[in-house]
């Protein structure tokens, strides 16, 4: 089974433009979360979706926002980019176990964003 | 107060040693717990993952839950070099709600 997949897997961008990020999760995984990795904050929960709404939301400005496909899809945009929005931008997904709660999370390899 | 914190090392330990690395959680509601390992320049991979209710071996990883203490511990039996990396402590609040909470990792390095 194909794991998480993510694109680009780098993007340069300019601080005040906006970019718009990819996950595809694993097949048959219906939850997708993403999350902000950077060496001074380490990885930070940004946003989780499961049937196309967003179920919870990290403590993060409105610049930054998502969506969900029916497919499972999902893609993350960032408005007005900032300096401090350089990071790796992972995304996860997981399944719903039998026992009614959800199973593990799996990650993609990340989106490397440099704002310049 | 952190809601996890793990030591960021960096811990050193002798090819064929157990590895030890620990973390704490400040939600004393915290229903599961999982062990990321992440080379440098790579996305976080599970190692394994706990429940409150109990402990979990997995071939040469071992993961320990202490309620009363509020702490997780990963083992890492007869530890090879191809073990350095960092390892990621992580944190789900309850089983509905997919937010996994991190710790900032301990860089771990196994000596030839």
């Amino acid at each position: 089974k194909a794991g998480v997949t993510q694109t680009p897997r780098y993007l340069i961008k300019t601080r005040g433009q906006q970019v718009t990020l990819s996950c595809s999760p694993i097949s048959g995984h219906r939850s997708v979360s993403w999350y902000q990795q950077t060496p001074g904050q380490g990885l930070q929960f940004l946003f989780e979706y499961f049937s196309e709404t967003q179920r919870n939301k990290g403590n993060f400005p409105g610049r930054f926002s998502g969506r969900q496909f029916s497919n499972s899809r999902s893609e993350m945009n960032v408005s007005t980019l900032e300096l401090g929005d350089s990071a790796l931008y992972l995304c996860a997904s997981s399944s719903l176990g039998s026992w009614g709660g959800y199973n593990e999370q799996f990650f993609g390899p990340g989106t490397r964003l440099t704002v310049l | 107060q952190k809601e996890v914190e793990q030591n960021s090392g960096p811990l050193s330990v002798p090819e064929g040693a157990i590895a030890s690395l620990n973390c704490t959680y400040s939600d004393r509601g915290s229903q599961s717990f999982f062990w990321y390992r992440q080379y440098s320049g790579k996305s976080p991979e599970l190692i394994m993952f706990i429940y409150s209710n109990g402990d979990k071996e997995d071939g040469r990883f071992t993961a320990q839950l202490n309620k009363a203490s509020q702490y997780v511990s990963l083992l890492i039996r007869d530890s090879q070099p191809s073990d350095s990396a960092t390892y990621l402590c992580a944190v789900k609040l309850s089983f509905g709600n997919e937010k996994l909470t991190f710790g900032t990792g301990t860089r771990l390095t196994i000596i030839p």
